[in-house]
């Protein structure tokens, strides 16, 4: 069974904090990837890497940044925290290649105040 | 870039009822998934349609992919408390999948 696991169910922190969210996998998937979750806004990609330090953004990657130094392990970064990137945070992975589905952790609710 | 809209929003059905869910491009897609999310959870997959036409059934569950694959829909039959959640459809572009805003379903028992 695919196991996506994230660091924290929920996380407060406040205005200009830096603010580190990590994701891993336990199934060898070569693409990793981060959502944010929005009311009404649907699931909007961060980023995604699809080998160990390889990074593209997707559709809304300003304020924040990732790392991949691990196959197993990708994290999402917040430079500076603010109001704005308070959501729900959705880490999910997949195999190499398109056309693959994708498995998703149980995602970090971040409040920033 | 590519996009799908996916309509309704919102859909409230007393139990027994059919639900379906449409997810609509105004350019081909060259694949279409499916994904549930119960409330509280995380979207978990439901299926793949890739070709022209095609057409899977997963117990109560019927979906479809349009001829021309540009649209698909999601059809539950006599729908259960057990299908309250938000159903998204989403595409392969590239390496990415871009998601439909999705249908939240409500079923009153």
């Amino acid at each position: 069974d695919v196991k996506v696991t994230q660091s924290s169910r929920y996380l407060v922190k406040r205005t200009g904090e830096k603010v580190f969210l990590e994701c891993v996998q336990d199934m060898d998937h070569e693409n990793m990837f981060w959502y944010r979750q929005d009311p009404g806004l649907g699931l909007r990609l961060i980023y995604f890497s699809y080998d160990v330090k390889m990074k593209e953004k997707g559709d809304i990657p300003e304020g924040y940044s990732v790392s991949r130094e691990k196959k197993e392990r990708f994290s999402l970064i917040l430079e500076s925290a603010s109001t704005n990137q308070t959501s729900m945070y959705l880490c999910a992975s997949s195999l190499a290649g398109v056309l693959n589905e994708q498995f998703f952790g149980p995602g970090t609710r971040l409040t920033v105040l | 870039g590519q996009q799908v809209m996916q309509i309704p929003q919102y859909q409230h059905v007393q139990e027994g009822e059919d639900f379906t869910t449409y997810c609509n491009s105004s350019t081909t897609l060259s694949n279409i998934q499916w994904y549930k999310q119960r409330p509280g959870g995380h979207p978990v997959f439901l299926i793949q349609l890739v070709k022209s036409g095609e057409v899977k059934k997963q117990k109560r569950l019927t979906f479809q992919f349009g001829e021309a694959k540009k649209n698909s829909s999601l059809h539950i039959t006599a729908t259960q408390t057990t299908d309250v959640g938000t159903y998204f459809c989403a595409f392969n572009a590239g390496n990415m999948l871009t998601f439909g805003g999705g249908t939240r379903l409500m079923v009153k028992p």
